[in-house]
């Protein structure tokens, strides 16, 4: 089994709906973040958490939320979908700045 | 600002020949990290190559090595005996203070 896991793969859905993407790692690391990525301008940070009571805005939050469920699950919100927020979503998972980080799979996410 | 820049989108060689892969940075941070990460295809995020700013030597894993420049703040990859399975997405990232930053990424195409 994977050790960050993404849900779902593959998604496409409308403009104006809720969306939700869910993350959930057993590598037992405090630290988790959501990027999108897009071509030509790499990964960028959304959100990030330390802990399941830190939670923090990264670079384009707007649009945005993110729950820390448990230290092992950390969500993505879109609330009301747009265009322009189709892209290529990873979660990733941390032990601190001396360590690599740890990616999911990635969700491809389609707004029509 | 913590900034990373890559500034070749697309970058090719020839199988069995060396390429450098630039990228640099920035950031206000003493204690940070340098890191390579390749995608390929597959989309998974794999690491590549690590570097501890506060240690002058440059690090190797393997046909990989890095070019660091700390006063420069520059930290280029080079990937020597070049093969097929190096085709893919090469992202520079730096991780100092509480986030992961990471560059707009170079994509490597390898000639047979």
């Amino acid at each position: 089994d994977a050790d960050v896991t993404q849900t779902p793969r593959n998604r496409i859905t409308k403009t104006g709906k809720r969306i939700m993407l869910e993350c959930s790692q057993t590598k037992g690391h405090d630290r988790m973040y959501w990027y999108r990525q897009d071509p030509g301008l790499g990964l960028r940070l959304i959100y990030y958490s330390f802990d399941v009571k830190d939670i923090n805005k990264g670079e384009i939050s707007d649009g945005y939320s993110v729950s820390r469920q448990a230290q092992a699950k950390f969500s993505l919100s879109l609330e009301s979908a747009i265009p322009n927020q189709t892209a290529l979503y990873f979660c990733a998972t941390s032990q601190g700045i001396r360590t690599e980080a740890f990616f999911g799979q990635g969700t491809r996410l389609t707004v029509v | 600002a913590q900034t990373v820049t890559q500034s070749q989108p697309e970058m090719s060689v020839q199988e069995a020949e060396t390429v450098t892969l630039s990228c640099t940075y920035d950031t206000s941070e003493s204690d940070y990290y340098l890191f390579w990460y390749k995608q390929p295809p597959s989309r998974q995020m794999i690491l590549v190559i690590r570097q501890e700013a506060y240690k002058q030597q440059n690090a190797t894993e393997n046909r990989f090595s890095v070019n660091f420049q700390k006063a420069a703040k520059s930290f280029s990859l080079k990937i020597s005996d070049s093969q097929l399975g190096d085709a893919a997405m090469y992202f520079c990232a730096n991780t100092g203070g509480f986030k992961t930053i990471f560059g707009a990424g170079t994509r490597l195409f390898v000639k047979a």
